[in-house]
């Protein structure tokens, strides 16, 4: 069973730019999450997804926007890029609902210039 | 505020000796805890998850503990071994449906 894809794999913009990641959640996973892993600071909680609406949100600036899919895939976009965007950005998916173990894909790494 | 923090940050051991990393959470309610690894640049890869209900699990040489009382849990990797190389971040999962993290237990094993 394929696990969460996302694409690309890399990503370099410049300030000032929009940049646009995707994801695919595992089959029958309808949960998407976003993370980031900026350097320095951790993993930190961005967006979650379920059944198409948007259910909860970190504490980011509202240029970090996102959309679900009515396939689950996910769509995280950033726009006006700033330096400290550059970071890894995690997806990971899980069964519908609350409290369910959540896998996570491989990462776009974005860089911003 | 739900605060996770793990220490020791960094730690090398030699191979075969048995490792010890601690994670600590500062809000009890808590629905459940996985430790991940993480090596350079990649991803999560999920190697055990904690129910709240539970005290333990294990999964070959891997063995974690939770005690959500005093908001602690402990991952002992045992006979260590130079694949065992990575960063080992806790989290845990809130009411809220959002996992927060350590920093992580950057782990050497020295051959």
């Amino acid at each position: 069973e394929a696990g969460v894809t996302q694409s690309p794999t890399h990503l370099i913009k410049t300030r000032g730019q929009q940049a646009t990641l995707r994801c695919s959640p595992i089959s029958g996973h309808t949960s998407v999450y976003w993370y980031q892993q900026a350097l320095g600071l951790g993993l930190q909680f961005l967006l979650w997804y379920d059944e198409g609406e948007e259910r909860n949100r970190g504490n980011f600036p509202p240029r970090f926007s996102g959309r679900q899919f009515p396939n689950y895939s996910s769509e995280l976009n950033v726009n006006a890029l700033e330096l400290e965007d550059s970071a890894l950005y995690l997806c990971a998916s899980s069964l519908a609902g609350y409290y369910n173990e959540q896998f996570f894909g491989p990462g776009t790494r974005l860089t911003v210039l | 505020k739900q605060e996770v923090t793990q220490i020791p940050a960094a730690l090398s051991v030699p191979e075969g000796e048995n490792l010890v990393l601690n994670c600590s959470f500062t809000d009890s309610a808590i629905y459940n805890l996985q430790w991940f690894r993480q090596d350079p640049g990649k991803g999560l890869t999920s190697l055990l998850l904690i129910q709240s209900s539970q005290r333990e699990q294990t999964s070959g040489r891997l063995n974690a503990s939770l005690d959500k009382s005093s908001g602690r849990s402990t991952l002992y990797i045992a006979a260590s071994q130079p694949g065992d190389s990575a960063t080992y971040l806790c989290a845990v999962l809130y009411g809220n449906n959002r996992l927060a993290f350590g920093k992580g237990n950057q782990v050497v094993v020295i051959p």
